[in-house]
């Protein structure tokens, strides 16, 4: 299994600035995931983190909006830039797939809310 | 791209009965999981399923995958207060954890 720690769990942001979010896993894990979950909605992948490379974007997102660091194996951070209201949601870093059974672990999540 | 469809989106239950929760993908899947999300949470890994025709039962959910690993569906019996939540499916086209997750079915349960 894997322990996840995010942070900050939540933040209220003014539009225009860029906030940094950190997750600390209790384990090496080879690949991270940052999803996004907006109000009442389902999961969205926005990128896999691996260490010491590129992450790799999904359609819809670019690095230049949420650049990514993965520094080594146990941490990672997702920073959203240039915020407006549209990007109030739960951001979730995740680890698991192959090498950790399968199932993803996820952090507690943190809440945005951009004014 | 991938699609991950899932439906209903909203299930209201009378405590006691049962439902189903389905889930569709418009490509093959390597392997389908199911989380749940309780209000304020975050989601928490159910079950995963592999195998074509592969049915995994835990209590009283009942988890299937079809023989074309393209659906799944997840049944529960006689629901409790504590089944409230919202159930994701979460859709796979190889192994290394890249998800596509279902709209969630959120489920309320009345006493």
């Amino acid at each position: 299994s894997a322990v996840i720690s995010q942070k900050p769990s939540r933040d209220i942001c003014q539009r225009g600035t860029s906030l940094t979010i950190q997750c600390q896993v209790d384990s090496q894990v080879t690949m991270m995931f940052w999803y996004r979950q907006q109000p009442g909605q389902s999961l969205t992948l926005i990128a896999t983190a691996n260490q010491g490379s590129e992450a790799t974007y999904e359609s819809g997102f670019v690095i230049d909006k949420f650049p990514i660091s993965r520094p080594n194996l146990t941490f990672s951070t997702l920073t959203v830039s240039n915020m407006s209201p549209e990007d109030s949601s739960i951001y979730l870093c995740s680890v698991g797939g192959r090498g950790l059974g399968g199932e993803l672990f996820f952090g507690e999540g943190s809440r945005l809310t951009v004014l | 791209g991938q699609q991950v469809m899932q439906i209903p989106q909203y299930q209201h239950v009378q405590e006691g009965e049962d439902f189903t929760t389905y889930c569709n993908s418009s490509t093959t899947l390597s392997n389908i999981q199911w989380y749940k999300q309780r209000p304020g949470g975050h989601p928490v890994f159910l079950i995963q399923l592999v195998k074509s025709g592969e049915v995994k039962k835990q209590k009283r959910l009942t988890f299937q995958f079809g023989e074309a690993k393209k659906n799944s569906s997840l049944h529960i019996t006689a629901t409790q207060t504590t089944d409230v939540g919202t159930y994701f499916c979460a859709g796979a086209t190889d192994s290394w954890g890249k998800f596509q997750f279902g709209a969630g079915t959120q489920v309320v349960v009345t006493p």
